[in-house]
């Protein structure tokens, strides 16, 4: 299985902050990354695929980029409604597996 | 609008068997894959395997292979999750997703729909 490794776990920011995440896959997986954002009691949403394209409807602050392995998950001015847990997925081979996830927290 | 609505809470024994459901509507369902992610209490998230609802094709994850059927009716735009003999350890939220396919990749895909989750408690 390819493996996620998600980081960091958690972070606190403010409002208005840039917060980036990262996500390093232990082998190649081309550009096939997506990135998850889930509020508590609700079911995860959709926010990039294929490493840097934004799903539809989901704000511009949102960005991703790759460097190799390495992904990147940014969010520039940072939003009240941002606050929430993030998680990488691969879609390179089955089984698709996600990172761990990081907990984007209010300081 | 395009949704995916599952059934409801299940309580359970250990040694049972049980069988959830995942309607679609809203879209033309033999045209996505419908796959399953778990999530226990607490954690993160954990691909079960899909089911591409035109074929019957089914790739399940190891991890949960021999203890999970995926299953689609593609008459009733419903995709299922069963298990023959539930465990203590199966206690978990479960989802189901649509695969959006992207890229040139035949398994290039985002979840891009979520059902509301059914959450399963599985008592010893």
């Amino acid at each position: 299985d390819i493996q996620m490794t998600q980081s960091p776990p958690s972070l606190s920011a403010s409002v208005g902050d840039r917060v980036t995440i990262t996500c390093r896959a232990s082998q190649a997986i081309n550009r096939y990354l997506n990135w998850y954002q889930q509020k508590p009691g609700e079911a995860p949403k959709f926010l990039i695929y294929e490493a840097t394209s934004l799903q539809s409807g989901v704000p511009s602050r949102f960005s991703g980029s790759r460097s190799g392995t390495e992904f990147t998950l940014t969010i520039t001015n940072l939003q009240p409604e941002d606050f929430a847990t993030y998680y990488c997925q691969q879609c390179y081979s089955t089984p698709f597996t996600f990172g761990l996830g990081t907990n984007v927290e209010m300081k | 609008e395009v949704r995916l609505v599952q059934s409801g809470t299940e309580v359970k024994k250990a040694g049972e068997s049980l069988k959830i459901s995942c309607q679609a509507s809203g879209y033309s369902f033999v045209l996505y894959r419908i796959g399953w992610v778990r999530q226990k209490p607490g954690k993160g998230l954990e691909w079960l395997g899909l089911i591409n609802p035109l074929d019957s094709e089914i790739r399940y994850s190891p991890s949960f292979q021999g203890q999970v059927t995926i299953s689609a009716d593609m008459s009733i735009n419903i995709a299922y999750l069963q298990w023959g003999s539930l465990k203590a350890s199966d206690t978990a939220l479960y989802y189901c997703v649509r695969h959006w396919d992207y890229g040139d990749s035949d398994l290039s895909s985002g979840m891009d729909v979520w059902g509301q989750g059914t959450t399963v408690t599985v008592s010893s």
